[in-house]
């Protein structure tokens, strides 16, 4: 079956250290990749997205993913985490072509310390 | 981008009733898509909004339940029938432009059922 599994539920790091959210996922063949983030009573922001090519992706805020095929991964970085960055953060796969039907996970609530 | 305008934002409702829920977007777009979250979980796609024809629900959801409507390529709505505590949840309106890889998302509807 198809899932997304964010294992950490919530994280808490320092402002200023770095951060790296995990994201594995179960697909059948090479999907889309998606990383959103829901800042307390918002909508879903994109922050980036991997269809193909490079698989060093970046995107806004200062974030990058990294797709790893052979370990199914696709793992949210940021060098330095700024208080801003407190939130839900959300990954999510949908397949070619699937016109927007997106599976996600279950989140992984961001906590950052002063 | 697309500017998306989802009302109401929040609501406390009785068992019984129903509320239904707006989507408006700023420009044309081709799909838009009702989500689900329920609390401490993920999205789950409820249906697509097709314009002109019924919407295409995923498994678990039915039109009894969940009617939509989408009149024209910027608007739409999800209506919650005969709600219960169960339905407690936020619901997003989501759209996607181009070939479906870009897919945005309102900021919710917070809805409380007692």
């Amino acid at each position: 079956a198809q899932s997304v599994t964010q294992p950490d539920i919530h994280i808490t790091v320092s402002e200023g250290a770095s951060l790296e959210l995990r994201c594995n996922y179960s697909y059948g063949a090479t999907p889309y990749l998606f990383w959103y983030v829901q800042s307390p009573g918002q909508g879903l922001q994109l922050l980036l997205k991997y269809f193909s090519g490079d698989t060093l992706v970046q995107g806004i805020k200062g974030f990058e993913a990294e797709f790893k095929r052979s370990q199914s991964s696709f793992n949210l970085r940021k060098p330095s985490v700024h208080w801003s960055d407190a939130a839900e953060y959300f990954c999510a796969v949908a397949g070619r072509g699937s016109q927007g039907n997106l599976i996600f996970g279950k989140g992984t609530k961001l906590s950052v310390k002063p | 981008s697309a500017v998306i305008s989802q009302k109401p934002s929040r609501d406390i409702c009785q068992r019984g009733t129903s509320l239904t829920i707006q989507c408006q977007v700023d420009s044309q777009v081709t799909m838009m898509f009702w989500y689900r979250q329920q609390p401490g979980q993920s999205l789950t796609l409820i249906a697509t909004a097709n314009q002109g024809s019924e919407a295409t629900y995923e498994s678990g959801f039915v039109i009894d339940k969940f009617p939509i409507s989408r009149p024209n390529l910027t608007f739409s709505t999800l209506t919650v029938s005969n709600m219960s505590p169960e339905d407690s949840s936020i619901y997003l309106c989501s759209v996607g432009t181009g070939g479906g890889e870009k897919l945005f998302f309102g900021s919710g509807t917070q809805l409380s059922v007692l």
